[in-house]
């Protein structure tokens, strides 16, 4: 199994700015992804976070708005830019081995827009 | 694109009660896994079940690949087991992205 840790847990912003999460997760994984669970909704995956390159967004989802990075098989950021209420949400990052192997979740992060 | 359906989707027991959520789906899997989620948000896997049954104390879980569907018993439920339930799909023509049901929330009652 995998251990995932974010930072931060949680927190309020003011419109208009931007906040960075950081995803650190205790063993190597082929898979990193990162999910938003809107309130009193389910997760919906914002992307895929590709070591080295990229990631691959989901409909919906653009890189302007959300940029990822993954330097190395352990750690990933996702920035939450120009940041409206309407972002008000848990962001949640995971990990894993790949198709059809368990995913791992870490704990998420609480944000807030005023 | 792929149907994930879970039922009920609300649920409130009384202590020591037993309960059974469902998960339909419409499409080959290559995964599938319960979660609950806590109140503080924090999802628990609880199975990686594409298919067989499992158990782990006082839950398990059957998933029947060829009918498409799982589901999740809890026995003897306890205050905290009150959350949301999640079941997610990872497509076989997917790699690692999980499809999540809308949840059954759960409330045990003391």
């Amino acid at each position: 199994s995998a251990v995932i840790s974010q930072k931060p847990s949680r927190d309020i912003c003011q419109r208009g700015t931007s906040l960075t999460i950081q995803c650190q997760v205790d063993s190597q994984v082929t898979m990193m992804f990162w999910y938003r669970q809107q309130p009193g909704q389910s997760l919906t995956l914002i992307a895929t976070a590709n070591q080295g390159s990229e990631a691959t967004y989901e409909s919906g989802f653009v890189i302007d708005k959300f940029p990822i990075s993954r330097p190395n098989l352990t750690f990933s950021t996702l920035t939450v830019s120009n940041m409206s209420p309407e972002d008000s949400s848990i962001y949640l990052c995971s990990g894993g081995g790949g198709r059809g192997d368990t995913q791992y979740f870490g704990p998420g992060t609480r944000l807030t827009v005023l | 694109g792929i149907q994930v359906e879970q039922s009920p989707p609300d649920l409130i027991l009384q202590e020591g009660a037993n309960s059974t959520l469902r998960c339909n789906f419409s499409d080959s899997v290559n995964n599938l896994q319960w979660f609950h989620q806590n109140p503080w948000g924090q999802l628990i896997n609880l199975f990686y079940i594409p298919s067989g049954t499992k158990q782990n104390g006082r839950l398990s879980a059957t998933t029947v690949a060829t009918e498409r569907y799982s589901l999740l018993y809890i026995s003897s439920s306890q205050t905290t087991d009150s959350g949301v339930y999640f079941c997610a799909l990872d497509l076989r023509s997917n790699t690692g992205k999980l499809i999540f049901g809308q949840g059954t929330t759960l409330q045990v009652k003391p």
